[in-house]
């Protein structure tokens, strides 16, 4: 069954203290894997299309890699406006299905 | 260029009830979802439209129904209310390549309470 599990579920951090979120997944074929922010009382918005291992992508100070069983989603020297739900969704090839993870809470202290 | 619009953004509702949420997608964006998001079960699958047409559905009851309009607005239904059915419920449209959906761009999403 195709699967999609984030971690960890929730992460305190200090301003400017780097880390790494996780998704690992397993699906019978990728098509792409997704990152999305969510703040509170809002929709999802779209950050990264990941499609192949080895791909990576950046944006100010995310940067999303791919393996073959992972995605992280790495921040750098993080900010409080970096306080968030991040989601993660792998696009299952066959039959186009979106699968979501239950996201990780960032939390970004000053 | 508007975003996913939908309403309304907040509805309480009793057992028993049926609601309709209504969705209008980014213009030429012809694949309209919808997922319902709670917090013990995150974001699932509902459905999906793609050119008035259902092309993909997920693993819910047949209480919850849409369907899509010429203009790629569409709507959901759902009849019979439980309290579990309370959520978060989110509409994304999408563009479409070949047969396969492009990021999706979510609504803000309307607020169901079942009381």
């Amino acid at each position: 069954e195709d699967q999609v599990t984030q971690s960890p579920e929730a992460l305190r951090l200090q301003e400017g203290e780097s880390s790494s979120l996780n998704c690992s997944y397993t699906v019978s074929g990728l098509r792409g894997l997704f990152w999305y922010r969510q703040d509170p009382g809002k929709g999802p918005e779209f950050l990264f299309t990941l499609y192949s291992a080895g791909e990576e992508k950046e944006k100010e100070r995310l940067k999303a890699t791919l393996t073959k069983k992972e995605s992280f989603l790495h921040i750098t020297a993080p900010k409080p406006e970096d306080s968030a739900t991040y989601l993660c969704a792998v696009q299952v090839r066959d039959n186009n299905d979106m699968r979501f993870g239950a996201g990780t809470r960032l939390t970004v202290k000053p | 260029k508007a975003g996913v619009t939908q309403t309304p953004r907040y509805l309480i509702k009793t057992r028993g009830q049926q609601v309709t949420l209504s969705c209008s997608p980014i213009s030429g964006h012809r694949s309209v979802s919808w997922y319902q998001q709670t917090p013990g079960q995150g974001l699932q699958f509902l459905f999906e439209y793609f050119s008035e047409t259902q092309r993909n559905k997920g693993n819910f009851p047949g209480r919850f129904s849409g369907r899509q309009f010429s203009n790629s607005r569409s709507e959901m239904n759902v009849s019979t209310l439980e309290l579990g059915d309370s959520a978060l419920y989110l509409c994304a449209s999408s563009l479409v390549t070949g047969r396969a959906n492009e990021k999706l761009f979510f609504g803000s999403g309307t607020q169901l309470s079942v009381l």
